[in-house]
């Protein structure tokens, strides 16, 4: 397996700008999540998903985030507009889901770095 | 609540030993994981701990789980230039579907 695929790498983009970030999670995996990270705040959950569905979108900072999980093998974050503060680092992490450190391990993206000027 | 505190950096010579040190809220959690993030990369599962065990040793890891006080902690012995990147504590809170919580992660500097 190719692992967990981020697209893109990078993106710059302007203020007021719509950012579409993407992710395919590595086959067979039941949870899906975006973290954010920066200098400041460190390593943040956005929201994931079991099976699709949202479970837990507390960390979505506010309506101008949101995420989708069409079927098992595409999610995707977006931010419309954009804002300065939103530049960070954007990885998108899968799991297989329940107890355990097999079941628990998350395989991490390369990440996105997103940079809003 | 559920909160992960660690200090942000360490330096060491290589060569010495590490020492990072978490602290966790949720007593819940059943494993506690160290994951470790090189330059430009995402995060890595580099071992775990059952939350019954103390002690668990894996090669040049040793972690350490004081339970009562939500205490963990990674030496790493020789640490090696290699070393240097940022290592995370996580904890998994029970009944919340496989989610970590992670701290701020630590830097780790080895100078040669």
């Amino acid at each position: 397996d190719a692992g967990v695929i981020q697209s893109p790498r990078h993106e710059v983009t302007e203020m007021g700008q719509e950012v579409t970030l993407r992710c395919k999670p590595i086959s067979g995996h039941d949870y899906l999540f975006w973290y954010r990270q920066t200098m400041m705040r460190g390593l943040e959950l956005l929201i994931y998903f079991n099976n699709n569905v949202p479970i837990d979108d507390s960390g979505m900072p506010e309506d101008r985030f949101s995420a989708k999980m069409p079927n098992a093998s595409f999610s995707t974050l977006k931010i419309q507009p954009s804002e300065p503060r939103d530049s960070a680092v954007y990885f998108c992490a899968s799991s297989k889901g329940g107890v355990g450190p097999t079941n628990e391990k998350l395989f991490f993206g390369s990440g996105t770095q997103l940079s809003v000027l | 609540g559920e909160d992960v505190e660690q200090s942000l950096f360490l330096s060491v010579r290589e060569g010495d030993s590490s020492v990072i040190n978490c602290t966790y809220t949720d007593s819940s959690s059943t494993y506690l994981y160290w994951y470790k993030q090189e330059p430009g990369a995402g995060l890595q599962l580099l071992t775990y701990i059952f939350s019954n065990m103390d002690m668990k040793q894996d090669q040049r890891l040793t972690v350490l789980l004081n339970k009562k006080d939500k205490h963990l902690s990674l030496r790493i012995a020789d640490t090696q230039t290699g070393d240097s990147a940022i290592y995370f504590c996580a904890e998994s809170p029970y009944n919340q579907g496989g989610k970590l919580i992670f701290g701020q992660g630590t830097e780790l500097s080895v100078k040669p």
